[in-house]
């Protein structure tokens, strides 16, 4: 089974400033990796496919790269509606996925 | 617009079974996996298992093979996720989510609105 890792598990930010949250995965995904935001009592959202494809709807301050095992995923200015717990997904297995341990972002 | 419709609230003691469901409208129902994941209180998300309504061929996450069992009405466009007997520890929010492909990728979106299970004597 693919194992999913993400760091830091949680982080403090302030309006305005630029977060990097890293995923590393077990052995080689590609680029199967997806990232979801999920707000207190939301269910997640869709933000990043494919390492690096922006979903329609998302904002263009959020950014995900890598390849392999590890990839990362930018906010480039955060906002107050960004303070959210982000996970990420691989999906390289057929029909069989791993979600990353989130990290949750709140305010400083 | 595509939209998974999931049922409401449950409360159940332990012991009891419990099915519980995930309307699909605004595609092709029977064309997309959906899948199943769980999240505990407090706890991260956990992807359980996925079928795909066209034929009804599910697969499971080794974790909870033999603990749930996932079903779809494709005349209905709907998909279930039922226990035959429910323990405390399956308290937690249920996520259906659409699987979709394009390029060689694949992600789940959009998702469900959740349904929390209870389970308590």
């Amino acid at each position: 089974d693919i194992q999913m890792t993400q760091s830091p598990s949680s982080l403090s930010a302030s309006v305005g400033d630029r977060v990097t949250i890293t995923c590393r995965a077990s052995q080689s995904i590609s680029s199967y990796l997806n990232w979801y935001q999920q707000k207190p009592g939301k269910a997640p959202k869709l933000l990043i496919y494919a390492a690096s494809s922006l979903q329609s709807g998302v904002p263009s301050r959020f950014s995900g790269s890598g390849s392999g095992t590890d990839f990362t995923l930018t906010i480039s200015s955060l906002q107050p509606e960004d303070f959210a717990t982000y996970y990420c997904q691989q999906s390289y297995s057929t029909l069989s996925f791993t979600f990353g341990p989130g990290t949750k972002v709140d305010i400083k | 617009e595509v939209q998974l419709v999931q049922s409401g609230a449950e409360v159940k003691k332990p012991g009891e079974s419990l099915k519980i469901s995930c309307k699909g409208s605004g595609y092709s129902f029977t064309s997309y996996w959906i899948g199943w994941v769980r999240q505990m209180p407090g706890k991260g998300l956990e992807w359980m298992g996925i079928i795909y309504p066209g034929d009804s061929d599910t697969r499971y996450s080794p974790s909870f093979q033999g603990q749930v069992t996932i079903s779809a009405d494709k005349s209905i466009s709907t998909a279930y996720l039922q226990w035959s007997s429910l323990k405390a520890s399956d308290t937690a929010m249920y996520y259906c989510a659409r699987h979709a492909e394009n390029w060689g990728s694949n992600w789940f979106d959009p998702w469900g609105q959740g349904t929390l299970v209870t389970v308590s004597s």
